[in-house]
């Protein structure tokens, strides 16, 4: 069955900029979570989406956003880029993650921040 | 306090040996614990998880669980060059809360 998918792969912003990364889970999987990969913090949860709702948010300020469709497909938004988003956001779906299940990792989306 | 602590590594470990591997975390309720490897510029993928208390084996991965203690580890046994990746612990703590994993490196 067809992974998880995230567009675009690859962007340059410059900072003040907006982003919006888009992520189609597997079918089926009704949660999707999102995380910021950097090699200094690792992975850090950025939010979860369950049945279109948000279930748990991380520690990251107001300027990240998501939200999750009917079809579980999900967009997080970055507004007033800064140098240090530069990242890679990495989307997960799964049936429920709260309740142990397997999280599937897309490819990624790599941010750079210029 | 981080809410899931694992040393950064890297460890190195000569093919053939046992790797270990060990993460910390804070929350005392914590139920599910995973582990996760992540090879160089590829997304994590599930490798074990454990719920009870103990050792859990599969194949060459064996999983151990202490709550008293909260700490859960991962023993590689006859390490192959192919094990080495990062290896990220994974808690749910209200959320699935990862570590910063811990790259392994194993020698031919």
């Amino acid at each position: 069955k067809a992974g998880v998918t995230q567009t675009p792969r690859y962007l340059i912003k410059t900072r003040g900029q907006q982003v919006t990364l888009s992520c189609s889970p597997i079918s089926g999987h009704r949660s999707v979570s999102w995380y910021q990969q950097t090699p200094g913090q690792g992975l850090q949860f950025l939010f979860e989406y369950f049945s279109e709702t948000q279930r748990n948010k991380g520690n990251f300020p107001g300027r990240f956003s998501g939200r999750q469709f009917s079809n579980s497909r999900s967009e997080m938004n970055v507004s007033t880029l800064e140098l240090g988003d530069s990242a890679l956001y990495l989307c997960a779906s799964s049936f429920d993650p709260l309740a142990g299940g397997e999280l599937f990792f897309g490819e990624g989306s790599r941010l750079t921040v210029l | 306090q981080k809410e899931v602590e694992q040393n950064s590594g890297p460890l190195s470990v000569p093919e053939g040996a046992i790797a270990s591997l060990n993460c910390t975390y804070s929350d005392r309720g914590s139920q599910s614990f995973f582990w996760y490897r992540q090879y160089s510029g590829k997304s994590p993928e599930l490798i074990m998880f454990i719920y009870s208390n103990g050792d859990k084996e599969d194949g060459r991965f064996t999983a151990q669980l202490n709550k008293a203690s909260q700490y859960v580890s991962l023993l590689i046994r006859d390490s192959q060059p192919s094990d080495s990746a990062t290896y990220l612990c994974a808690v749910i703590e209200g959320k699935l809360i990862f570590g910063q994993g811990t790259t392994l490196q194993v020698k031919p």
